[in-house]
């Protein structure tokens, strides 16, 4: 079956812009969660997502936001970007209930660079 | 809150030796356990997870740990590393409470020599 789509896979914007990062999870799954990963601060979790609530939020800024549509799928956003948001933004999907009986499934992310 | 200590940024180590990646971990509540590990340009594959019962844990690609509640610690083994084994690896951990929230520790990249 298909694993955790995430698109684009690349992606260049400038300062103050923002930008919205998509990703779909694997088929049945009902949880979401993103990270975020740089060399610095390596793998910091963003938030997560079940049957459209979130659940939980890392300790980022409110410019950093997220979405869960019906059919599971989650987006996140962030605007007025700044240089330091550059970072590979993961996805990671599982079944939800009990999430950690069932092990995380992780998307090849999305490489954000602002220049 | 829960925090995980990798204790070897970097291993370096020959073909067909064994390996052993070093993860420590702290909290005051029960944990789950996990290793992840990241080739170039990719995102994070499970190599196991310890969730509860023996604590011996055996994963994908012949990799081992074993959790030790009383030292804290959930070390990844190999009896012998192949050169596809280089990449970087990520001990986590997760609380019942804490949804869908892993925390990673900085991670160890293993370099396999020929």
């Amino acid at each position: 079956k298909a694993g955790v789509t995430q698109t684009p896979r690349y992606l260049i914007k400038t300062r103050g812009q923002q930008v919205t990062l998509s990703c779909s999870p694997i088929s049945g799954h009902r949880s979401v969660s993103w990270y975020q990963q740089t060399p610095g601060q390596g793998l910091q979790f963003l938030f997560e997502y079940f049957s459209e609530t979130q659940r939980n939020k890392g300790n980022f800024p409110g410019r950093f936001s997220g979405r869960q549509f019906s059919n599971s799928r989650s987006e996140m956003n962030v605007s007025t970007l700044e240089l330091g948001d550059s970072a590979l933004y993961l996805c990671a999907s599982s079944l939800g209930q009990g999430a950690a009986n069932y092990g995380y499934t992780f998307g090849s992310g999305t490489r954000l660079t602002v220049v | 809150a829960q925090s995980v200590t990798q204790l070897d940024s970097q291993v370096p180590v020959f073909e067909e030796a064994p390996v052993e990646l070093r993860c420590n971990y702290s909290s005051s509540v029960s944990v789950y356990l996990f290793w992840y590990v990241q080739y170039p340009n990719q995102g994070l594959q499970l190599l196991l997870k310890y969730l509860s019962g023996s604590t011996l844990v055996k994963g994908i690609n012949g990799f081992e740990a074993e959790f030790n509640k009383s030292q804290t610690s959930f070390h990844l083994r190999k009896p012998s590393v192949h050169i596809s084994d280089t990449a970087e690896y990520f001990c986590a951990v997760q609380t019942g409470a804490s949804y869908g929230k892993l925390t990673f520790g900085q991670g160890t990249i293993l370099t396999v020599h020929p």
